[in-house]
């Protein structure tokens, strides 16, 4: 039972690069959802989604992109990196839009240079 | 602002205490609350969940507090040990969850 999986562990990108930040679910849970985060601060929400097709912006929407094609896949994609974009993502699930536990994976450290 | 605080930041504590974390929110306009457990360089763990409509939740040795009128939830942890060394974060539900920044606790043995 691998729950929520999230590749890569790490990653450095410079200024400027993209990437897609992977994540994968095996609960059937409708609900996904991308955090990022940053030393003495709560989690923040960066985008989510409710199913399949059907994404929407959290607090920290800007410089991130999601899709939602299939059931189990979730996304987040940097568009052109900055240095403020430096922390640590963790994305996670949930079988319903509230009221039930959110499941996380294990989180990737990205570090821009 | 809907905003969740915890206080302290860190605690450490000798192995056997009963302990108390705590939580504090702005808005009591809540679905719900969560506590979770995180350890270095992983993700958060779901702890206890407690519905608005419920005061508290119990799970082992974890006991879960709700107050909405006040705006606290509290953890009580009881007979702590080593193992129960890492960062606990409270979530309060809105919209969206907000999180609390975390209190990071050492249990010695």
């Amino acid at each position: 039972n691998a729950g929520v999986t999230q590749t890569p562990k790490f990653q450095v990108l410079k200024t400027g690069q993209s990437m897609t930040l992977q994540c994968a679910q095996d609960m059937n849970h409708e609900y996904m959802s991308w955090y990022r985060q940053d030393p003495g601060m709560g989690l923040r929400l960066i985008h989510y989604s409710v199913g399949a097709g059907i994404t929407d912006q959290g607090e920290v929407p800007n410089g991130y992109n999601v899709s939602r094609s299939t059931t189990e896949d979730f996304p987040l994609r940097l568009l052109s990196a900055a240095p403020s974009q430096t922390s640590v993502y963790f994305c996670a699930s949930r079988q319903t839009r509230v009221n039930s536990p959110l499941h996380f994976g294990n989180g990737t450290r990205l570090t821009v240079t | 602002k809907q905003e969740v605080t915890q206080i302290p930041a860190a605690l450490s504590v000798p192995e056997g205490e009963n302990l108390v974390l705590n939580c504090s929110f702005t808005d009591s306009a809540i679905y719900n609350l969560q506590w979770f457990r995180q350890d270095p360089g992983k993700g958060l763990t779901s702890l206890l969940l407690i519905q608005s409509s419920q005061r508290e939740q119990t799970s082992g040795r974890l006991n879960a507090s709700l107050d909405k009128s006040s705006g606290r939830s509290t953890l009580y942890i009881a007979a702590s040990q080593p193992g129960d060394s890492a960062t606990y974060l409270c979530a309060v539900e809105y919209d969206d969850m907000r999180f609390g920044a975390g209190t990071r606790l050492t249990v010695k043995p």
